[in-house]
């Protein structure tokens, strides 16, 4: 069964690096996301990507993010220079279409980033 | 914009005993409803949803869940619980003719004992 993959599981920082997290959706959808989960608290939207654009943020996603599909599989999430408060788990989705009528979101099992 | 409550952040239960887990939700308009399940080291799994139609909705691994409109819950229930129905489990809403981008709740920690 098709599933959508992340790499690293977990990665640890300094405060102020930059990381690039990986996903690789599942490979016939169009549309792609990213959530984080801070511990303990509500998974949160960031952002949705769709023909190489960003097609909706949320207020979290700030110009310390970024997204990006640099190729025809993965689907990357960059954080330009951590905060320790980026620390969260974060998952990559992924839908056939979104909008007009209900696509089912499949997740993958999640980045855990640790900034020190 | 819609919100999600789960009630309790961990529900300890016994092997082969019912359980429920509580989801209320806030919106000014029509609604979907999901419940998604995370076991552990893995993504997040949808267990079942509300999209229109009946109100009892069935999904996999014997849970089920009733949409409550008056009361604006989604409580998701097992009559007998294995021990590998221990995961976290997010209780999500998303309002119709909109991105269908989900809003969760904090998320129930069931765990089964033996």
């Amino acid at each position: 069964e098709p599933e959508v993959t992340q790499t690293p599981s977990h990665q640890v920082t300094q405060m102020g690096q930059e990381v690039i997290l990986r996903c690789v959706p599942i490979s016939n959808h169009l549309y792609f996301y990213w959530y984080r989960q801070i511990l303990g608290q509500k998974v949160e939207f960031l952002v949705s990507f769709y023909n190489n654009e960003i097609s909706e943020k949320s207020e979290i996603f700030d110009d310390q993010f970024s997204v990006e599909r640099p190729d025809g599989s993965n689907f990357t999430l960059k954080i330009r220079s951590t905060k320790l408060e980026d620390s969260a788990m974060y998952f990559c989705a992924s839908s056939e279409s979104s909008g007009g009528s209900y696509n089912e979101q499949f997740f993958g099992p999640g980045t855990r980033l640790t900034v020190l | 914009a819609q919100s999600v409550t789960q009630l309790d952040s961990q529900v300890p239960v016994f092997e082969e005993a019912p359980v429920e887990l509580r989801c209320n939700y806030s919106s000014s308009v029509s609604v979907y409803l999901f419940w998604y399940v995370q076991y552990p080291n893995q993504g997040l799994q949808l267990l079942l949803k509300y999209l229109s139609g009946s109100t009892l909705v069935k999904g996999i691994n014997g849970f089920e869940a009733e949409f409550n409109k008056s009361q604006t819950s989604f409580h998701l229930r097992k009559p007998s619980v294995h021990i590998s129905d221990t995961a976290e489990y997010f209780c999500a809403v998303t309002t119709k003719g909109g991105s269908y981008i989900p809003t969760f709740g904090r998320g129930t920690s069931l765990i089964v004992h033996p």
